[in-house]
């Protein structure tokens, strides 16, 4: 059975401190890792997709990198703004059958 | 920018009712359409996959009789929860791609419509 750990669950940080979240996955045959941000009720914005180990992708103040077993959010000096909840999310092929499989996220405060 | 919509953005309805959620494109026309369930605190769920003039792709666990999809235009996605139930109560989200039935496409996500069964 896929699966998709974040950690940690909540991290708080204080403007400008760098961080990194993590994603670990467990999934056969994998065809993309997603992460997005998402703000208290509304729905998820894209942030990344990452189809194969040793990729990158940058965004402002966030780059998303990926391994063979776990993917990193690094947030580089964080603005209060940045604040939300983010998901990761493998999509796998097992089978002929494709499977999208959600982390339970990260919930990050940056604090003025 | 890509803008979807959700309609409504919160309903309340008795048990046993069928409840009808849109689901809009608003500046691109998206070949396909997701819908997704959030319980609180916990992970979206991919309920569905839905390319526009085709039937929807349901993945495993989700009753295809219970949460009805139809993608009618490039535009426009329904999802009706039939027979409503209290444990159908949860926050539903759709998404849009420009892509043809890839989920690794670029997914645009709606706001999100609260669903609460009495």
């Amino acid at each position: 059975e896929d699966q998709v750990t974040q950690s940690p669950e909540a991290l708080r940080l204080q403007e400008g401190e760098s961080s990194s979240l993590n994603c670990s996955y467990t999934v056969s045959g994998l065809r993309g890792l997603f992460w997005y941000r998402q703000d208290p009720g509304k729905g998820p914005e894209f942030l990344f997709t990452l189809y194969s180990a040793g990729e990158e992708k940058e965004k402002e103040r966030l780059k998303a990198t990926l391994t063979k077993k776990e993917s990193f959010l690094h947030i580089t000096a964080p603005k209060p703004e940045d604040s939300a909840t983010y998901l990761c999310a493998v999509q796998s092929l097992s089978g002929g059958y494709q499977k999208v499989t959600f982390g339970t996220g990260t919930k990050l405060q940056v604090i003025p | 920018g890509a803008v979807v919509s959700q309609h409504p953005s919160w309903v309340i309805c008795k048990s046993g009712t069928s409840v009808k959620i849109e689901c809009r494109s608003l500046d691109f026309q998206a070949t396909t359409m997701f819908w997704y369930r959030q319980f609180p605190k916990q992970s979206l769920m991919l309920m569905a996959t839905s390319n526009e003039g085709s039937k929807a792709t349901y993945e495993q666990g989700v009753e295809k009789d219970k949460f009805l999809i139809n993608h009618a235009s490039l535009t426009l996605s329904t999802l009706t929860v039939t027979s409503a139930h209290p444990e159908d109560s949860s926050f539903y989200i759709c998404s849009a791609g420009k892509g043809q039935g890839r989920i690794t496409d670029t997914q645009y996500f709606g706001p999100g419509t609260r669903l609460t069964v009495l």
